[in-house]
């Protein structure tokens, strides 16, 4: 596609539940990123995974957060026994080789946990 | 560690005036700046970048940027202000020589323009 893909764009679930959310990079990009939007608190990095290397998993709030990258494409963000607190609008974005190279924002996920 | 500040959740301006949003960073060494867009109901869009060189960029959509090392800024400001610049604006900073360090988001911006 020509885009950052993301899905589902919205997910209500309920506390306790795990949820797992999608992203699908621009082709040939080597780097993604998962950030989490807040309301009044702009963009929190989650995780990061470049090429082959370990990803930086420095952002994950806590170990009810992973992300696997499979096959150098394909993101899955899974948060186990959701919180209300976990409510945000999840954000993945791709870029070229370079860590400093432009961010490819997808439209994100809309999580919702009551 | 790298951190990005805009004091100003929000700014509200007239059409047809000169907008400026605010940023300023702090990181080791010297950093690389972008501004990212977040129009509603929309993903962000890359606005701009300073790496090097001169330290007025431009962007898309008739913005600008100014890096003021000395005061640790990198204000984006646009000359004549449209309506459809009504979004949401995030500041991003990275050490030049971090090899794998991901952007740092400051808290967004909300611009207003009013007609």
């Amino acid at each position: 596609g020509a885009g950052v893909s993301q899905s589902p764009s919205n997910k209500v679930t309920e506390k306790g539940k795990d949820v797992e959310l999608r992203c699908d990079p621009i082709s040939g990009h080597t780097a993604l990123y998962w950030y989490r939007q807040s309301l009044g608190q702009g963009l929190e990095f989650l995780i990061y995974f470049q090429g082959n290397s370990a990803p930086d998993k420095s952002g994950l709030p806590s170990d009810r957060f992973s992300a696997e990258r499979t096959g150098g494409s394909v993101s899955t963000l899974t948060i186990q026994r959701t919180q209300q607190e976990d409510s945000a609008v999840y954000l993945c974005a791709s870029s070229p080789l370079l860590i400093n190279e432009k961010l490819f924002f997808g439209s994100g996920t809309q999580l919702s946990v009551l | 560690a790298q951190s990005v500040a805009q004091p100003e959740d929000q700014v509200n301006v007239a059409e047809g005036n000169p907008l400026t949003v605010k940023c300023t960073y702090s990181v080791s060494g010297n950093p690389y700046l972008f501004w990212y867009v977040q129009y509603p109901n929309r993903g962000l869009q890359f606005l701009l970048k300073y790496i090097t060189g001169d330290n007025l960029v431009k962007g898309s959509y008739g913005f600008e940027a100014e890096f003021n090392k000395s005061q640790t800024s990198f204000h984006l400001k646009k000359p004549s202000a449209l309506v459809s610049d009504s979004a949401l604006y995030f500041c991003a900073v990275s050490p030049r020589n971090s090899g794998n360090t991901p952007l740092v988001f400051g808290k967004g911006t909300r611009l207003s323009v009013i007609a």
